[in-house]
C-alpha cells in the first residue's frame, strides 16, 4: 500500500514568510509524528498526534511553529515568520496506534529559508 | 535526559569485510533500541529493532545493557549496504524516538 507522503518535497522561502508543510499518513494509522533533521544531525522530535489531538508538542522550538490534524488523518505543520535557522528537512512519520509501534517515515520536505 | 551517540561519522570498509557500526545510549530505564537506514535518495526505513531479535539483510544487533550499547554488525559487507545508518532509542512508555547523528557506511568494491 501507499506509504507516508509529504508535500511539497522542496520549499524555498524568504525570511519572514509563512509556510505550510503537509503530511499524509498511512491509511488507518492513528499516530502521527513530526521530526526535523538539520544538516549533519539525526531527526529531532517536534510533535506527536494521537488522532486529532496533539498529545505532545514539547519538541516544537518556539511559538512560531504550530501543527494541526483536524480530521485525524492529514497533518499540516505551520511555520510563521520563518528564519534562516528553520532551514532543515522536515520529516513526518506515522504508526498504527503509537507507543512502541514501528514508525514509518515519509520522504521529507526540504525547507530552505533565504 | 536520553541520548544516543554514534561515534563514527563515516565508516569505509571493503566488500566482504566485517562491519560494525557503533551505538551507545544514555537512558535511566529500559529502552527499546532501533536501527534505521537511509539509502541514497530513499526515505528513512526501519532496519531492525532489538526486541524482535531478527537478522535483516545479514545485519544483527545485540542490546548490551551493561555497556549501554547496541552495535550493528554484519560479517560480510556488500556494496548495496552503502547508506546512512541511524541508531534510535524509544524510552519506556514513550513514543518519541531519539536519534543519533548517524554513520555513513561506504562499502568499497
Amino acid at each position: 500500500g501507499a506509504g507516508v507522503s509529504q508535500t511539497p518535497s522542496n520549499k524555498v522561502t524568504e525570511k519572514g514568510k509563512y509556510v505550510e508543510l503537509r503530511c499524509d499518513p498511512i491509511s488507518g494509522h492513528t499516530a502521527l509524528y513530526w521530526y526535523r533533521q538539520s544538516l549533519g544531525q539525526g531527526p529531532e522530535f517536534l510533535i506527536y498526534f494521537q488522532g486529532t489531538g496533539a498529545a505532545d508538542d514539547s519538541g516544537l522550538p518556539n511559538d512560531r511553529f504550530f501543527a494541526v490534524r483536524p480530521e485525524g488523518s492529514v497533518s499540516t505543520l505551520k511555520i510563521q515568520r520563518t528564519e534562516r535557522g528553520d532551514s532543515a528537512v522536515y520529516l513526518c512519520a506515522s504508526s498504527l496506534s503509537g507507543g512502541a509501534d514501528t514508525q514509518y517515515f515519509g520522504p521529507g520536505t526540504r525547507l530552505t529559508v533565504l | 535526559a536520553q541520548r544516543v551517540t554514534q561515534p563514527e561519522k563515516l565508516l569505509s570498509v571493503f566488500k566482504g569485510a566485517p562491519v560494525e557500526l557503533k551505538c551507545n545510549y544514555s537512558y535511566s530505564g529500559s529502552p527499546e533500541l532501533f536501527w534505521y537506514v537511509q539509502y541514497s535518495r530513499q526515505r528513512l526505513q526501519l532496519l531492525l529493532r532489538h526486541i524482535s531479535r531478527e537478522s535483516i539483510k545479514g545485519f544483527t544487533a545485540d542490546l548490551n545493557k551493561g555497556e549501554t550499547s547496541f552495535h550493528l554488525k554484519k560479517p560480510f559487507a556488500q556494496e548495496e549496504d552503502s547508506a546512512m545508518y541511524y541508531c534510535a532509542l524509544l524510552g519506556a512508555g514513550s513514543y518519541q524516538l531519539t536519534f543519533g547523528k548517524g554513520t555513513k557506511l561506504s562499502v568499497i568494491p
